[in-house]
Parts: structure tokens; sequence; C-alpha cells
């Protein structure tokens, strides 16, 4: 399985930008970067994906190294809300094997 | 109905026993998976669940089971339950194989004593 790297921890202070970085440098052209955040006690819940281009939704946006061998995910102004681990997954469902491999993901704290 | 509703929420089991857990995903989503997380860990997938068949699986044991009924609702089953089982066991269901996302479950918190 192609693996993510992600910082343990980052803090950020409330109404701030955060970017929370993630490196993959064996990732496949067909691997789709994919980002999951879990807050306390509940499910992991999808943020955001990608494949080249940036991408924006109404949680986050998304920005992949032009060689895709890192991104970005960019809360643009953080509420005490975001506080969560964060998880940069790779994601190929073509490859025949459909499970999302989690590591220990960024575990964000947001002060007030 | 939306959203994907897990129960129970808590169960407490004896080692050696079985247990059922329950899942119940948004009409429509015909991919399931379960995830176990064991604490400070990132989930660990489990099995996934395609129009009723399993179409992939990931490090666990036979004794892990699933199945997937046609309304949208699907079980897991552990048996002969060891205290490693311990654990948050999660479900995750999507309309077609996770390409644009998966909707999780709060899952169910397993303690084997």
């Amino acid at each position: 399985d192609a693996k993510t790297t992600q910082p343990n921890s980052m803090e950020s202070n409330e109404e701030e930008p955060v970017h929370l970085p993630c490196n993959h440098s064996t990732i496949s052209g067909t691997d789709y970067i994919h980002w999951y955040r879990q807050l306390p006690s509940q499910g992991p819940e999808y943020v955001i994906h990608g494949l080249t281009s940036n991408v924006n939704n109404r949680m986050a946006s998304l920005a992949i190294a032009e060689d895709r061998k890192s991104s970005t995910l960019i809360l643009h102004r953080a509420t005490l809300r975001d506080a969560a681990v964060y998880y940069c997954i790779l994601f190929n469902s073509g490859a025949g094997s459909y499970q999302l491999t989690f590591g220990k993901g960024t575990k964000l704290s947001v002060i007030p | 109905e939306t959203g994907v509703t897990q129960s129970p929420t808590h169960l407490i089991k004896t080692r050696g026993q079985q247990v059922t857990l329950r899942c119940s995903s948004q009409s429509g989503h015909n991919t399931v998976s379960w995830y176990q997380q064991a604490l400070g860990q990132g989930p660990q997938f489990i099995f996934q669940y395609y129009r009723e068949e399993e179409n992939g699986r990931g490090n666990f044991p036979p004794r892990f089971s699933g199945l997937q009924f046609p309304n949208y609702s699907s079980e897991l089953n552990v048996n002969a339950l060891e205290l490693d089982d311990s654990a948050l066991y999660l479900c995750a269901s999507s309309p077609v194989v996770g390409a644009n996302g998966y909707t999780f479950g709060s899952g169910t918190r397993l303690t084997v004593v």
C-alpha cells in the first residue's frame, strides 16, 4: 500500500488558517489523495479528495504539489469544532483494493 | 434517511463469546466497509461488501465475517472473542466504491473481558 507521512500534532489559533501537510512520495498515477478527520468520540468524516488539481469545497481546500508527492489540507479559518485527528490517505479503487489505509494522522488542537 | 447508524453503541462480552454488530446505511449506498479502531490508532480495514458480496478483505482472521442485506443494512460477526478484539468498530458506506468518499457511522465500542 502506498504510504503517507504526516506530523503527529499541530496547533492553531482560532480563526486563523491552518495548513496540514502530507507527504506521499510513492504515490502512483492513479492514486487519489483523500482527507478524512475524526472528532473525539465519532467516526471519521470525509473532508475532501483530489487527483492532480487543487480542490475546494465548503469544508476545506486541497493543494496538490505538481509532482503529486505532497499535498496540503487548508482550513481557511480554524474553529474549535475543527479540533480533530486529520488523516491523509491514498485511495485507488481501480487497483482492486478498496480499503482506506489510515495512519496515525495529525492531531490538530485549536487554541481559543 | 441520511447518514450511517450503528447499533449498539456500547457492548461488553466475555472472551470466547460471539458478537453481532449492526449497521444501517443510506438508501442507494451499495458499498459497505467495516473497520476496527484500537485506542490511539487509526482505523484498520476489516472487509468490504458490494451488493451483498464480499469484494475486499484486510488482514483479519476468518472468525470476522459479515453480511450485507438488500435493504442497505449490514452485520459484522465476530466469533470466539479475544481480549484484543476490544476496540471501536466502524461501518462506512458509499454509493460506489469509495471514490467520492465514505460516510462513517459513530461506531460500536466493544469491550471483551
